[in-house]
């Protein structure tokens, strides 16, 4: 079952312009990951921020979780065509070592 | 390092048939997942092993599915006999035991006709 619901399900922007993706979760976790999807391929890793971090920044994206809200939010900064892409936000507790993977958020960059 | 990798990328099969896929993990990650996507019900674990022991099946859709991890270095998720309702991507993940990061393959996409 899912965990998350990622919210917009959809978002359609103009390159340079920055896009920001939410996702809402339901129990505790021991940390959260975000992954980019490329049409018809797997799962890339982006950014991982543990349930002690608030905020968390690698190069273009920037990762915030607030914990009492059980909520994440990815923002890319100054996007670009090659962000077009789904991407999903992924929680891990404790005693499970498995993800579990939200609903996704279509990206689109238009150039 | 190659990365995950999977095996066929694409199967297209018939009703009732045996379909096994196939999946070689990083080598010296100990964890190793399957997942299933779906347009409807999105990603999904269906299993996971660690050190290749099934550590939790519970997301295995019924008895017509199996998995097995045979050695460190390859495991084959077997759908028998096979439904239309089975066509999805399915992916499998590896990672080790220090991290949580997960490294996916590029998945098998099916189809059951």
């Amino acid at each position: 079952s899912q965990q998350g619901e990622e919210d917009p399900q959809a978002l359609s922007i103009q390159e340079g312009e920055n896009a920001t993706m939410n996702c809402s979760y339901k129990t505790s976790i021991n940390n959260l990951q975000w992954y980019r999807q490329n049409s018809g391929r797997g799962l890339v890793h982006l950014i991982l921020i543990r349930s002690n971090e608030r905020e968390k920044h690698s190069g273009r994206l920037r990762v915030t979780l607030d914990t009492s809200k059980k909520s994440s939010s990815l923002l890319i900064t100054a996007s670009r065509a090659a962000d077009t892409a789904s991407y999903f936000c992924a929680t891990g507790d404790t005693g499970r070592r498995a993800l579990t993977f939200g609903s996704g958020t279509r990206l689109q960059v238009q150039p | 390092d190659a990365g995950v990798i999977q095996s066929p990328r694409h199967e297209v099969t018939e009703m009732g048939q045996e379909v096994t896929l196939r999946c070689k993990p990083i080598s010296g990650h100990d964890y190793l997942f399957w997942y299933r996507q779906t347009m409807m019900r999105g990603l999904e674990l269906l299993i996971y092993f660690n050190n290749n022991v099934p550590i939790d099946d519970s997301g295995m859709p019924e008895d017509r599915f199996s998995a097995k991890m045979p050695n460190a270095s390859f495991s084959t998720l077997k759908i028998q006999p096979s439904e239309p309702r089975d066509s999805a991507v399915y992916f499998c993940a590896s990672k080790g035991t220090k991290w949580d990061t997960q490294y996916f393959g590029p998945g098998t996409r099916l189809t059951v006709l």
